[in-house]
């Protein structure tokens, strides 16, 4: 099955600032790899997602990036705000089953 | 509100005991999965549905089980609780049997005491 990691674990950033989380994936053969978010008392809720054939996705302040040669993706959020504080997990799906693996997980927090 | 319903939202009861948490999927998926979420464990998958079949399995154990009816609402069935099982449990459904974005809803907190 697929293995994804995720780093890093927690991330405290100044409001106005750039967040980066990265994650690794295992399975070459992966070809969709989502970004969730998790507000307290929430479910995780898809906020971008990216296709093997591209290299970059943006929706306004967030984007991803993948690098398919060394299995790797990364959110990245620009001037972030408060409410950007949340976990955040990647995911990516084994291509025998389809089911997503997702990563451990990244505290953001964004102080004021 | 990712149209994905589940109830209860809390559920409190006693090692030993079986429950059942409820999934209504959004409008128009098909697909159905079930996921763990505990502290030291992340997101772990552990079974999938499409349209009434069982579709995927995960590292989903014995004492658990689900199942999907033809109006495609799920339940999952938890039994011989024990204190490890206390966790988050979310249902997430997608259009397709084959991947593609997932719709989690607010998941069911179990609590086993």
């Amino acid at each position: 099955g697929e293995n994804v990691e995720q780093h890093p674990s927690t991330l405290s950033v100044q409001e106005g600032d750039s967040a980066v989380i990265k994650c690794t994936y295992s399975d070459s053969a992966s070809n969709y790899f989502p970004w969730y978010k998790q507000e307290l008392g929430k479910g995780p809720q898809l906020i971008i997602d990216i296709r093997s054939n591209v290299g970059e996705k943006k929706d306004q302040r967030i984007a991803v990036t993948l690098n398919k040669t060394a299995k790797h993706f990364s959110l990245h959020i620009t001037e972030t705000q408060p409410e950007d504080s949340a976990v955040y997990f990647c995911a990516a799906p084994s291509t025998n089953d389809y089911k997503l693996s997702f990563g451990a997980g990244t505290t953001v927090t964004v102080r004021a | 509100d990712s149209g994905v319903t589940q109830t209860p939202k809390h559920l409190i009861t006693a090692t030993g005991q079986r429950v059942t948490l409820r999934c209504s999927p959004r409008s128009g998926d098909l697909s159905v999965y079930w996921y763990q979420q505990s502290l030291d464990q992340g997101l772990q998958f552990l079974i999938q549905y499409y349209n009434g079949e069982e579709r995927a399995k995960g590292n989903i154990l014995e004492r658990f089980s689900a199942q999907q009816f033809p109006d495609l609402h799920s339940e999952l069935n938890l039994s011989s609780l024990e204190l490890g099982d206390s966790a988050l449990y979310f249902c997430a459904s997608s259009v397709a049997p084959n991947g593609g974005p997932l719709h989690f809803g607010n998941g069911t907190r179990l609590t086993v005491t």
